[in-house]
């Protein structure tokens, strides 16, 4: 069976204090590792996407990772405004389409 | 441009009352997908559509649930008979293409079933 699971849950840091939070997985036919980020009553906003084992993206205080069995999303001197949850998801062939599974999360604090 | 958009926002409902929830994709879009969000979990992926080809259902939790798409627009999700364990935010996402494509979200219909 295809599973997500993040670790930690929860995660407090204080501001500039670099962090990594961690995407591990099993799945059959990996079409892709997404990680979104998701505030308070909004829909997930998409983040990064990888593909291959060794591949890394970048956005500003964000660097995502990937391996055979885990995905690392690295955080960096992080702000107060970094505080969400952050999400993993695996992308699984469904009949032409890209059916995600996701893990729960991990609620990030950052304090100042 | 417009991202995706949900109707409505928040959705309170009786137990055993039907409840519709409305999906406008990304203009463009081909592919449209609709998740489950339920408390403390993750999401819950619930069917998909691609142009004119028949739905991928295999999400659906039971026969209460149903959902159309017309072309390449609106899409509709009906809960038929509500029950309590139905309250979830109702995610909708949509993507240009249907291998790899990302996925952009709306921000979700939030149903409470009393």
């Amino acid at each position: 069976e295809d599973q997500v699971t993040q670790s930690p849950e929860a995660l407090r840091l204080q501001e500039g204090e670099s962090s990594s939070l961690n995407c591990s997985y099993t799945v059959s036919g990996l079409r892709g590792l997404f990680w979104y980020r998701q505030d308070p009553g909004k829909g997930p906003e998409f983040l990064f996407t990888l593909y291959s084992a060794g591949e890394e993206k970048e956005k500003e205080r964000l660097k995502a990772t990937l391996t055979k069995k885990e995905s690392f999303l690295h955080i960096t001197a992080p702000k107060p405004e970094d505080s969400a949850t952050y999400l993993c998801a695996v992308g699984i062939l469904t009949g032409g389409g890209n059916k995600l599974t996701f893990g729960t999360g991990t609620q990030l604090k950052v304090e100042l | 441009g417009a991202g995706v958009s949900q109707s409505p926002s928040n959705k309170v409902t009786e137990k055993g009352k039907d409840v519709e929830l409305r999906c406008d994709p990304i203009s463009g879009h081909t592919a449209l997908y609709w998740y489950r969000q339920r408390l403390g979990q993750g999401l819950e992926f619930l069917i998909y559509f691609q142009g004119n080809s028949a739905p991928d259902k295999s999400g659906l939790p039971s026969d209460r649930f149903s959902a159309e798409r017309t072309g390449e627009s609106v899409s509709t999700l009906t809960i038929q008979r509500t029950q309590q364990e139905d309250s979830a935010v109702y995610l909708c996402a949509s993507s240009t293409t249907t291998s790899t494509d990302t996925q952009y979200f709306g921000p979700g219909t939030r149903l409470t079933v009393l």
